[in-house]
Parts: C-alpha cells; sequence; structure tokens
C-alpha cells in the first residue's frame, strides 16, 4: 500500500520566490496534517483538515503560509514570499480520524525546504 | 501552550546496553504517545499510553506513563543498531486534538 506521498522531497529557492509543498494522504483518511520540523523548535502543527475543510490553522506563522485541500486526495502548503527562516522539514500526515490517540497519524517523508 | 522536555539531547551507547530516556512537562496530559524517526523519513508511531502509572512494553522497549501524567519514560533492553533514531515524545491536553511534540532524544547504538 501507498503511504503518504509528499512532493517534492527536497526545494531549494531563493528569499522572495514562491514556494508549493504537495502531499497525497493514504486513501480512505478523513484528516490531513501540515507540520513542519526545525532543530530550534522541533515538530509544530501549522494546520489539519477534516474532510477536507481546514479545522485548525492556529500554528500557521503568519499570512505567507497558507494551505489548501481541493479534494480528498490532495493537498497543497503554499508559502508566499518565501525567506530564509522558512527553511525547515515539512511533513503531511494523514488519519482516519483528527484524534491522534483514537486513530494513528501516518506521515509522509518530508519536504526539505532551504529557502537562501 | 504545553511544552514537553526530552533528556537527555543526544545519546550514544554500544550494542547491547541498557538505556532510558524521559519525556517531562509542567502540564497534565491526557495522553502521551512515543514515536521514532529515522533520517530522511517521518515519525512513527510506537506506542500511546492513557492512564497515568500506565505500564506498556513493545519487545525490547517499555514504556510508563507517570502517575501525574506529567512525565513519561521509553526504556530500551539490549540495544541494537536497529534502535537507532530520534524519538519523540508527544502529548496534548484535555479536550485537545493538537499534538504537541517534544524536541527528542537522537540515539546512536554503536555495534
Amino acid at each position: 500500500d501507498a503511504g503518504v506521498i509528499q512532493s517534492p522531497r527536497h526545494e531549494v529557492t531563493e528569499m522572495g520566490q514562491e514556494v508549493t509543498l504537495r502531499c497525497k494522504p493514504i486513501s480512505g483518511h478523513n484528516s490531513l496534517f501540515w507540520y513542519r520540523q526545525t532543530m530550534m523548535r522541533g515538530l509544530e502543527l501549522l494546520i489539519y483538515f477534516n474532510n477536507n475543510v481546514p479545522i485548525d490553522d492556529s500554528g500557521m506563522p503568519e499570512d505567507r503560509f497558507s494551505a489548501k485541500m481541493p479534494n480528498a486526495s490532495f493537498s497543497t502548503l503554499k508559502i508566499q514570499p518565501s525567506e530564509p527562516r522558512d527553511s525547515a522539514v515539512y511533513f503531511c500526515a494523514s488519519s482516519w480520524s483528527s484524534d491522534p490517540f483514537a486513530d494513528e497519524q501516518f506521515f509522509g517523508p518530508g519536504t526539505r525546504l532551504t529557502v537562501l | 501552550t504545553q511544552l514537553l522536555e526530552q533528556s537527555p539531547q543526544f545519546l550514544s551507547i554500544q550494542e547491547g546496553e541498557n538505556l532510558t530516556v524521559y519525556c517531562n512537562s509542567s502540564s497534565v496530559f491526557s495522553s502521551l504517545q512515543w514515536y521514532r524517526q529515522e533520517p530522511g523519513e517521518g515519525p512513527v508511531l510506537l506506542v500511546t499510553v492513557v492512564t497515568g502509572g500506565e505500564v506498556k512494553k513493545l519487545k525490547r522497549l517499555t514504556f510508563q506513563f507517570g502517575d501525574a501524567r506529567k512525565d513519561s519514560s521509553l526504556h530500551i533492553t539490549a540495544a541494537q543498531p536497529g534502535d537507532t533514531g530520534l524519538y519523540l515524545c508527544a502529548g496534548s491536553g484535555a479536550g485537545s486534538y493538537q499534538l504537541t511534540f517534544g524536541k527528542g532524544t537522537k540515539l546512536s547504538v554503536i555495534p
């Protein structure tokens, strides 16, 4: 079975450019999560969706970040304009429900973003 | 914001040794999870503990949730090179589905 698929796996861009990260959740899962991992701050939840609807975006750092889920099999995280402090590994995870203690979250391999 | 402190930050041991890593908070967590993350991959769930004082065993790994639900430990017996990775604890408060992660303990088991 295919797990969570993320693309690209690596992205290097220059400050000010738009960056779009993509995620395909596990088929049938109803919840999708975007996380960011850095050495300084660890793994942080940015936003999560339930049935394609954004439920909690309180972790999105600022207006430069936006996320969409146009259908059950695809989500994007966009950064515009990008800044060097956005450099991190971005993970997408999916689950049957948004309760992490009822249903396991399955993480993708991540996208390593470097903003020069 | 609930914070989880993990210690030690780094641990390097020889194959066959035992080790314990810790996860502590000043806040009470309704439940707590442990994950292992290998380089270039996402975290993978190892265990969920929900009851204060609970102990769970997964082969050579023993997980304990503190009585006050503010701390947890992971003990590995006879560590193997395959145990190498970043061990993360994560919890959420009452009524919240949002996971708060610790920064992790990076374990290296030397053959």
